[in-house]
C-alpha cells in the first residue's frame, strides 16, 4: 500500500523560502503524477503544482512566479519550494498521487497526513 | 481557469436521511472520450481528503454504494442516499479536465 509523507520546516520567516519534501513508500514515483495541495487554516484546498516522474510539471498560475516542484526518482521523493513566502501562505500542505485511470483522468487517489507550514517571524 | 461552484455551504442532516450537494463548473467538463472529468472528495475532521467519486459517477475503490455522483456538461450532484454518522465532513468538488485543477468551496456536512 502505497503511502506519502510530508517533511519540512514547520516555521518559516516572512520573505523567506518553504520547502518540503514528500517520501513515498510502499510503492514507486515512476509511472505516475504527483502533486501539492495546501490548505489554509479553516479554509478550502487550492491545488499547487504537479510534476510527472519524468520531470514534465505544471503549476497554478497565481504561484507559478514563487513556486518549483521537483523529483528525485532516485530517492523516491519530489520536493515543493515557495519563495518569498508571507503569512498569507500559511497552510497545511499535502502531497498527494495522481491514479491512472484507463479513461484518461488523473484523480488524487492517495494522499499524505498533510504538514503545517506557519510564515511567522 | 474553471470555476468550480458548490451549494449549499453546510448541510445539517438527520441520521439515515438523504443528502446532496451540487457542484457547477464555469466550463463543460465533458472530455472528448465521453466521460466528465469531475472528482468528489471527502475530508473528514483532522483527516487528509479522499477520493470518493471520479469520472462524476464512478465510485473510488472501497466508497460504499450509498455514495453515487451524477451529472454531465456543467451540473454534477452527490448523493447519499442514507447518512450515517461517519459521513461527516466537508466535501469538495474538483475538475480534471485542465491541468490548473480547481475546486469547488467545499460543503460541510454535519449530523442534525
Amino acid at each position: 500500500q502505497v503511502q506519502l509523507q510530508e517533511s519540512g520546516p514547520g516555521l518559516v520567516k516572512p520573505s523567506e523560502t518553504l520547502s518540503l519534501t514528500c517520501t513515498v513508500s510502499g510503492g514507486s514515483v515512476s509511472g505516475y503524477y504527483w502533486s501539492w495541495i495546501r490548505q489554509p487554516p479553516g479554509k478550502g484546498l487550492e491545488w499547487i503544482a504537479y510534476i510527472h516522474y519524468t520531470g514534465s510539471t505544471n503549476y497554478n498560475p497565481s504561484l507559478k512566479s514563487r513556486v518549483t516542484i521537483s523529483i528525485d526518482t532516485s530517492k523516491n521523493q519530489f520536493s515543493l519550494k515557495l519563495n518569498s513566502v508571507t503569512a498569507a501562505d500559511t497552510a497545511v500542505y499535502y502531497c498527494a498521487r495522481h491514479e491512472n485511470h484507463r479513461s484518461g483522468t488523473y484523480p488524487l487517489d492517495c494522499w499524505g497526513q498533510g504538514t503545517l507550514v506557519t510564515v511567522s517571524s | 481557469d474553471i470555476v468550480m461552484t458548490q451549494s449549499p455551504l453546510s448541510l445539517p442532516v438527520t441520521p439515515g436521511e438523504p443528502a446532496s450537494i451540487s457542484c457547477r463548473s464555469s466550463q463543460s467538463l465533458l472530455h472528448r472520450s465521453g466521460h466528465n472529468f469531475l472528482e468528489w472528495y471527502l475530508q473528514k475532521p483532522g483527516k487528509s481528503p479522499q477520493l470518493l467519486i471520479l469520472l462524476g459517477s464512478n465510485r473510488a475503490a472501497g466508497v460504499p454504494d450509498r455514495f453515487s455522483g451524477s451529472g454531465s456538461g456543467t451540473d454534477f450532484t452527490l448523493e447519499i442516499s442514507r447518512v450515517e454518522a461517519e459521513d461527516v465532513g466537508v466535501y469538495y468538488c474538483m475538475q480534471g479536465l485542465q491541468s490548473f485543477r480547481t475546486f469547488g468551496q467545499g460543503t460541510k456536512l454535519e449530523i442534525k
